[in-house]
């Protein structure tokens, strides 16, 4: 079963607003990765968070991880009409597991 | 260009035929994984490779094998295609369970 549940599933913003998107996991994690997935296009890799870290920065990027609640959130800064794409989440669990489990990702328009 | 190349891009099978999608990369990863996406159900892991020799099995790994004989190459393989695996497949891989994963562009597959 998927690991990952992202919320909201759509998200509508104007350009220059911040957007703000949440994963909820169900077990312990190694690590949480966020991807975005332009239309029709593979996905590409944008930022790692491990269990032991709460926040991480990458840019306009900010992660934060919090494995109390099992969530985690993405937060993009001053967005463009170029961030409009799907964001999903996805975890590695521990002890050794080499899985990367997705969720069902957030779908996010930016518009101009 | 290093990276994950897929082949082919676009494949329409029958119900019963069997073919091979082509997964390839050059970056010398250990780990390789094989996703499906559907509409609304985010990506789901097939199977995946931490070596070459050694594979296992994923959240949906039925009508599908798979084998690693080389570091670069990882197909997957449909054994009897049915509609219900009209899917975009995705490849990615990896150099160890810390970092994040390279994907490939995708195969559309549709089984009529």
């Amino acid at each position: 079963s998927q690991q990952g549940e992202e919320d909201p599933q759509a998200l509508s913003i104007q350009e220059g607003e911040n957007a703000t998107m949440n994963c909820s996991y169900k077990t312990s994690i190694n690590n949480l990765q966020w991807y975005r997935q332009n239309s029709g296009r593979g996905l590409v890799h944008l930022i790692l968070i491990r269990s032991n870290e709460r926040e991480k920065h990458s840019g306009r990027l900010r992660v934060t991880l919090d494995t109390s609640k099992k969530s985690s959130s993405l937060l993009i800064t001053a967005s463009r009409a170029a961030d409009t794409a799907s964001y999903f989440c996805a975890t590695v669990r521990p002890g050794g597991s080499e899985k990367l489990v997705f969720g069902k990702g957030t779908k996010l328009t930016v518009n101009p | 260009n290093a990276g994950v190349t897929q082949t082919p891009k676009f494949q329409v099978l029958k119900t019963g035929q069997s073919m091979t999608l082509q997964c390839a990369q050059d970056m010398n990863h250990e780990y390789m994984s094989w996703y499906r996406q559907d509409p609304g159900m985010g990506l789901r892991l097939i199977h995946y490779s931490v070596g070459a020799g050694i594979t296992d099995q994923g959240e949906v790994p039925n009508g599908y094998n798979v084998s690693r004989s080389t570091t670069e190459d990882f197909p997957l393989r449909l054994l009897s295609a049915a509609p219900s695996q009209t899917s975009v497949y995705f490849c990615a891989s990896t150099r160890d369970r810390e970092s994040g994963y390279t994907f490939g562009s995708g195969t559309r597959l549709t089984v009529v």
